[in-house]
């Protein structure tokens, strides 16, 4: 079976604050993604990376980064948390080849206050 | 540019009851797929279903079927006596062949199966 973790459940930090949300996955997937999801507007995507070292921007990647420095490990950075980055952060992974097979992760309540 | 529109944003239901969740999509893309997913209280979204764009057979698995109309571009998806562990809330999903290697997500419809 294909598991995704990611670090916490649950998140408080402070405006300005640099945040850091870890995605791990075991399946030697070259596919990893992270995205928010915000009631009424589903989940969006943030950033992807389908190599190591490599990074796509998604629909919203203002305001966030992401490392990839090992194939089974992709970071989120919040550079300076702000209260609208409230949310719930959702990792993914897949296969090279296999874009539309993603498999995700319980998901990280951040609450910026 | 893709969208996928899911009307519903709440439906509640006693147990037993049969419930259809709409989901409405738009792409210019000639070659797609769709996808169902299930994000149970747990948090981690559950894939469901896949279907290809070119393939509008229904489908059926136990309870759920999934009927797909490219004439009116909807996927919709039927919970046939539904129980209260399908509570949770669906996504439906789109990623045309063009699109990057973007899943567009719908907003999500929340079902709340009373017992």
């Amino acid at each position: 079976d294909v598991k995704v973790t990611q670090s916490s459940r649950y998140l408080v930090k402070r405006t300005g604050e640099k945040v850091f949300l870890e995605c791990v996955q075991d399946m030697d997937h070259e596919n990893m993604f992270w995205y928010r999801q915000d009631p009424g507007l589903g989940l969006r995507l943030i950033y992807f990376s389908y190599d190591v070292k490599m990074k796509e921007k998604g629909d919203i990647p203002e305001g966030y980064s992401v490392s990839r420095e090992k194939k089974e490990r992709f970071s989120l950075i919040l550079e300076s948390a702000s209260t609208n980055q409230t949310s719930m952060y959702l990792c993914a992974s897949s296969l090279k080849n296999h874009l539309d097979t993603q498999y995700f992760g319980p998901g990280t309540r951040l609450t910026v206050l | 540019a893709q969208k996928v529109t899911q009307a519903q944003t709440e439906i509640s239901v006693v147990e037993k009851e049969d419930v259809t969740l709409d989901c409405v999509y738009e792409t210019r893309d000639t070659t797609y797929y769709l996808f169902w997913y299930k994000q149970p209280p747990s948090g981690e979204l559950v894939f469901l279903i896949r279907r290809n764009s070119f393939d509008e057979q229904n489908e059926i698995s136990g309870r759920y079927s999934w009927n797909f109309q490219k004439s009116t571009s909807s996927f919709n998806f039927t919970i046939t006596a539904s129980q209260v562990v399908d509570s949770a809330v669906y996504f439906c999903a789109l990623m045309g062949n063009n699109a990057g290697n973007m899943l567009t997500f719908g907003g999500g419809t929340r079902l709340m199966v009373k017992p």
